[in-house]
């Protein structure tokens, strides 16, 4: 079946741009994650979303960094005002409900963000 | 702080010899246990957990990993390296009280590079 997608895959905006990063989650998975994967780091956690509860936004580094999943289906990460230590790998998993006894997460490509 | 640590920026191994990629973990309680491969370009793929149970666990394309509660370690093991296993590696954590999702901590990777 389909897996994770997401757009664009490379983005390049210049300093204080906004900029927008979509995510389409495998059909019927609940949760779904945001992630920053920086060079050579591991990525890490931004936001969580449960349906279109947005249940943790712990990891946004500033207050410029938004997200929402308005129908529980696509999410919408979207950065105001970049700046260039917004440089990064934007990833997005999605993964079945806690009670399901499944614990992975699935990934998708990832959106290549650099800021000039 | 919770944390990850892949102590290994780079493990070299010729092909037909045994890899191990190192991941040690502080985390509070005992942890569900991940490794995610990740190749260029490509998001992270779900290589294996340790959720409960027996400490060896098997996942996909042959890999194995083994968990040591006193020492807070989760190696990746593979009894005979391919040149098509080169790539990135995460091992990642999740805080088995984490308010019921699958919030995961990654460490920095390691990357393997597979030697003809």
């Amino acid at each position: 079946g389909a897996g994770v997608s997401q757009s664009p895959r490379y983005k390049v905006a210049k300093r204080g741009q906004d900029v927008a990063l979509r995510c389409d989650p495998i059909s019927g998975h609940v949760s779904l994650f945001w992630y920053q994967q920086a060079l050579g780091q591991g990525p890490e956690f931004l936001t969580y979303f449960q349906n279109e509860a947005q249940l943790d936004k712990s990891g946004l580094p500033s207050d410029r960094f938004f997200a929402e999943r308005p129908e529980g289906s696509v999410s919408t990460l979207k950065i105001q005002r970049t700046q260039q230590e917004d440089s990064a790998v934007y990833l997005c998993a999605s993964s079945p409900p806690p009670s399901s006894g499944t614990y992975e997460q699935y990934f998708g490509p990832g959106t290549r963000l650099t800021v000039t | 702080a919770q944390s990850v640590a892949q102590p290994e920026d780079q493990v070299n191994v010729a092909e037909g010899n045994p890899l191990t990629v190192k991941c040690t973990y502080s985390v509070s309680g005992n942890p569900y246990l991940f490794w995610y491969v990740q190749y260029p370009n490509r998001g992270l793929q779900f290589l294996l957990k340790y959720i409960t149970g027996d400490n060896l666990v098997k996942g996909s394309y042959g890999f194995e990993a083994e968990f040591n509660k006193s020492q807070t370690s989760f190696h990746l093991k593979k009894p005979s390296a391919l040149v098509s296993d080169s790539a990135l590696y995460f091992c990642a954590v999740r805080p088995r009280h984490s308010g019921g999702y699958n919030k995961l901590i990654f460490g920095a990777g390691t990357r393997l590079a597979v030697h003809p």
